[in-house]
């Protein structure tokens, strides 16, 4: 079953760097995933589209202080210069047979 | 610029049914597959359902096959979720994303509405 894992919580400090990290279920470790943020009462926005070999496309206007990479199963963002408006909801999503999301991680900027 | 609006939520009694519409502009709207995302109060996302560009190709999560119907309408831009007999659980911000289909056949979604707010109560 095609799963996706993510530590509820982590925090940083402004002006620090945080690596966010989204695990595939086994057997799916060359999927694609996408990260979206979601700050407090908005919709999401997509952030990128990453893949297994850590090449990523952005979405439009997404910073360049926002970065993705990829090790086995593992998807990670990193988002650098935090600022507090990053402090929001972080969810990677993939596709099985139908649209699949990691429960999310809550970022505080500290 | 790609805009999402969705509308049509509001308050519902259990086993009644509501229809949410979602206006889509500043892209080929027919060129581009669709879903529908909820997320329940302090929850966490849930991918609902898919149509493809021509709306040939319709899946649905099991959570609400049988009881939710996707549709799209290409000439007036816009994307429908028909939803009956509702559940309490079914409460949730309602979301219309686009999605990019890839060659794999994988789908990201790369745009989002605001959300429309569903609540089935008594």
């Amino acid at each position: 079953q095609l799963v996706l894992t993510q530590s509820p919580s982590a925090s940083a400090s402004l002006g620090a760097s945080v690596k966010l990290t989204c695990t595939l279920s086994s057997g799916h470790s060359s999927y694609a995933i996408a990260w979206h943020q979601q700050q407090p009462e908005k919709g999401p926005r997509y952030l990128m589209k990453l893949n297994s070999d850590g090449s990523h496309s952005k979405g439009d206007g997404i910073p360049d202080r926002f970065s993705g990479s990829s090790s086995g199963a593992e998807r990670y963002l990193t988002i650098s210069s935090l600022q507090s408006e990053d402090e929001a909801d972080y969810y990677c999503q993939t596709w099985g047979t139908g649209g699949v999301f990691g429960g999310g991680t809550k970022l505080t900027v500290l | 610029e790609v805009q999402l609006v969705e509308s049509g939520g509001g308050l519902v009694q259990p086993g009644g049914s509501l229809r949410l519409s979602c206006a889509a502009s500043g892209f080929s709207f027919n060129n581009f597959e669709m879903n529908w995302v909820r997320q329940a109060p302090g929850k966490g996302l849930e991918w609902l359902s898919y149509i493809s560009s021509s709306g040939t190709a319709i899946y649905y999560a099991d959570s609400v096959k049988g009881r939710f119907t996707i549709s799209r309408d290409n000439a007036r831009n816009s994307l429908y979720l028909q939803m009956n007999t509702l559940r309490a659980e079914d409460t949730a911000v309602y979301y219309c994303a686009r999605s990019y289909q890839y060659s794999s056949g994988a789908n990201y979604f790369d745009y989002w509405g605001q959300g429309t707010l569903v609540t089935v109560s008594s």
